[in-house]
């Protein structure tokens, strides 16, 4: 079955700076790679996602990349504020068939990333 | 506002009893989750359900039942089987796949902190 790796487990960067989170997968019919991100408190919201036809996706200061080949995709975090400090997750699966569901999808072990005004 | 409503936040219960954690959604989603989560632990699947009256083990259901009577509603129940019950214990749902390249989001609820002593 697929095995999701996340690294670091703990990231701590100064307001302003990038953060980079690294994860890597087994399974190489995975297609679909998400990232969560959790408050203190709070459950997981998706943040971004990015499928297997695509190399990298943007959204204002978050991005994703893949690379199928070596099996990893990235999170990054460009100009971090306080309010990105959170853990971070990310995810990996098969495409669905119809009407399927997300019982599939395996998660990393989370990346704690401390912001410091 | 929709969204999924997990109840209690806290839960305390001796050894050797069962107890039944809440999940209500009002996203109309077919499908329901339940993940526990540990430190430095990720998010395991227990449970899921694509339909009513329908569910499937997930990675770590030994120890854990539930039901799905209704589709909004997704009660686990932690049995006194389970060994190691204390965790943060996550609901989720999603909608199902309409599509070859549509993985639709989990929505998770704020979680359940479960102590057992």
């Amino acid at each position: 079955g697929e095995n999701v790796e996340q690294h670091p487990s703990t990231l701590s960067v100064q307001e302003g700076d990038s953060a980079v989170i690294k994860c890597t997968y087994s399974d190489s019919a995975s297609n679909y790679f998400p990232w969560y991100k959790q408050e203190l408190g709070k459950g997981p919201q998706l943040i971004i996602d990015i499928r297997s036809n695509v190399g990298e996706k943007k959204d204002q200061r978050i991005a994703v990349t893949l690379n199928k080949t070596a099996k990893h995709f990235s999170l990054h975090i460009t100009e971090t504020q306080p309010e990105d400090s959170a853990v971070y997750f990310c995810a990996a699966s098969r495409s669905l068939a119809y009407g399927g569901s997300q019982g599939n999808l395996i998660f990393g072990k989370g990346t704690k990333l401390s912001v410091k005004p | 506002d929709g969204g999924i409503t997990q109840s209690p936040k806290y839960l305390f219960r001796k050894e050797g009893q069962n107890v039944t954690l809440s999940c209500e959604q009002n996203l109309n989603h077919d499908a329901m989750y339940w993940y526990r989560q540990d430190p430095g632990q990720g998010l395991r699947l227990i449970y899921y359900s694509q339909i009513v009256n329908d569910f499937q083990k997930g990675d770590i259901a030994e120890g854990y039942s539930v039901s799905r009577e209704k589709k909004e509603s997704f009660p686990l129940t932690v049995t006194s089987a389970q060994k190691n019950p204390t965790a943060f214990y996550l609901c989720a749902s999603s909608r199902l796949t309409t599509g070859p390249s549509y993985n639709s989001p989990l929505h998770f609820g704020n979680g359940t902190r479960l102590t057992v002593t």
